[in-house]
């Protein structure tokens, strides 16, 4: 049973526009949401989160936007640079476990 | 920001042996800490949760006998693969989570390339 779910496996954008990568929920009980990005032989890098009870949270180039409703959320970064080319890891967390449950990743190439 | 070490980087060793990594928290204490491996193009897979001083929770079809571990104090956790073989090569990634912090936010180490020839 995949909870959090990432149904794009890679995505394509060019450099100076936004890159949006999307990530779809099933346990309406998550309390947080995150994002990661991981290059290749490294481990994952915390880059943004939010709170089930807020709708969008910003830092720098990096913004995400939660819909509960629609059990949706989405990272938006923009202006895409080189890079941010890396794979992206949407994750969700309920303070009842212990855990982050993970989406599959999204693979981003930002093209020069 | 929270830093999460883990060494060694990259260890070749021969079947039958074991292979300790370790994982530690340089600048926060981390009340649990996690245990992760990716196959190549994969998601991350969650192996065991460790809480300090306490055993740890191994997930579904994870050999509890194989992989040891140990959380023995609040900056440190330790992996330990025994009698490895093969199979057991893999990318080896721990994590640490701040308890003072309610988001759940962990925070990876590295990695560790497992290779067993």
């Amino acid at each position: 049973d995949q909870q959090v779910k990432q149904n794009s496996p890679s995505l394509s954008v060019q450099e100076g526009r936004i890159s949006i990568l999307n990530c779809d929920y099933t346990n309406s009980m998550f309390d947080y949401f995150l994002w990661y990005k991981k290059y290749p032989a490294e481990g994952p890098t915390f880059l943004i989160s939010i709170s089930s009870i807020k709708d969008k949270n910003e830092d720098g180039r990096f913004t995400v936007f939660l819909n509960k409703s629609a059990k949706h959320l989405s990272l938006h970064i923009v202006p895409s640079q080189p890079g941010d080319s890396a794979v992206y890891f949407c994750a969700a967390y309920f303070q009842g476990a212990q855990k982050l449950v993970f989406g599959q990743g999204t693979r981003l190439t930002i093209n020069p | 920001g929270a830093v999460v070490s883990q060494h060694p980087s990259r260890v070749i060793c021969k079947s039958g042996t074991s292979v300790k990594i370790e994982c530690r928290s340089l600048d926060f204490q981390a009340t649990t800490m996690f245990w992760y491996r990716q196959f190549p193009k994969q998601s991350l897979m969650l192996m065991a949760t460790s809480n300090e001083g306490s055993k740890a929770t191994y997930e579904q079809g994870v050999e509890k006998d194989k992989f040891l571990i140990n959380h023995a104090s609040l900056t440190l956790s330790t992996l330990t693969v025994t009698s490895a073989h093969p199979e057991d090569s893999s990318f080896y990634i721990c994590s640490a989570r701040d308890g003072l912090v309610g988001s759940g936010t962990q925070y990876f180490g590295p990695g560790t390339r497992l290779t067993v020839l």
